[in-house]
């Protein structure tokens, strides 16, 4: 009941393409559903975060749509761009305790 | 603003020395911190939650007198990796949990890591 499942494993798209990266949960104690940034070397950055009474939050190029009934959700970047390359992780955290539980990660790959 | 650091950014150490991992909440006060531990190419694992002026807690299979906490203040948290050995080595990032605000409720925020070199 812990786990955040994510995919694909890694992605390439286009320059100007969307990239979609799809989280599923099973926890029904998580109350909020962030995405990190994370580069080579760096420590993950926070992207956009969700809770689960909203559907779809649109923050610049990103966008989170999510599905409360399914435990779903997914992470939309219009007009993908190579300095978008980096690896991203969707979590859920525990209402109460705050813990993170992260997904396993998407390399993304923006090809010029 | 909501900046972490940590110090070192990275560090390689001889088989059965200590280090110690600093975390600080730059512009934020934070009573609560994570320490986190993320291997070649894989997920972010919790290790621990640290808040400040009590004991650390650990998650399951985590050596607790192996990784020693400490939270002095609602700014820094200490990581102290004992008798460091070859597997011990991995990438160590702390984060903060921005304490009640007009901007930051409840959000945490990542440090950029600490890359550990057991030899």
């Amino acid at each position: 009941q812990q786990q955040v499942k994510q995919s694909p494993q890694s992605l390439i798209v286009q320059k100007g393409g969307i990239s979609i990266i799809n989280c599923a949960y099973e926890n029904t104690a998580f109350d909020y559903f962030p995405w990190y940034q994370q580069f080579p070397g760096k420590g993950p950055a926070l992207l956009i975060a969700i809770r689960p009474d909203v559907s779809e939050k649109k923050e610049g190029r990103f966008t989170i749509s999510f599905n409360k009934s399914a435990k779903q959700f997914s992470l939309h970047i219009m007009d993908s761009q190579p300095g978008d390359s980096a690896t991203y992780f969707c979590a859920g955290r525990q209402g109460g305790s705050e813990k993170l539980v992260f997904g396993k990660g998407t390399k993304l790959t923006v090809n010029p | 603003g909501a900046v972490v650091s940590q110090h070192p950014s990275w560090v390689i150490c001889k088989s059965g020395t200590s280090v110690k991992i600093e975390c600080r909440s730059l512009d934020f006060q934070a009573t609560t911190m994570f320490w986190y531990r993320q291997f070649p190419k894989q997920s972010l694992m919790l290790m621990a939650t640290s808040n400040e002026g009590s004991k650390a807690t650990y998650e399951q299979g985590v050596e607790k007198d192996k990784f020693l906490i400490n939270h002095a203040s609602l700014t820094l948290s200490t990581l102290t990796v004992t008798s460091a050995h070859p597997e011990d080595s991995s990438f160590y990032i702390c984060s903060a949990r921005a304490d009640r605000g007009p901007s930051y409720y409840n959000e945490q925020f990542f440090g950029p890591g600490t890359r550990l070199t057991v030899l």
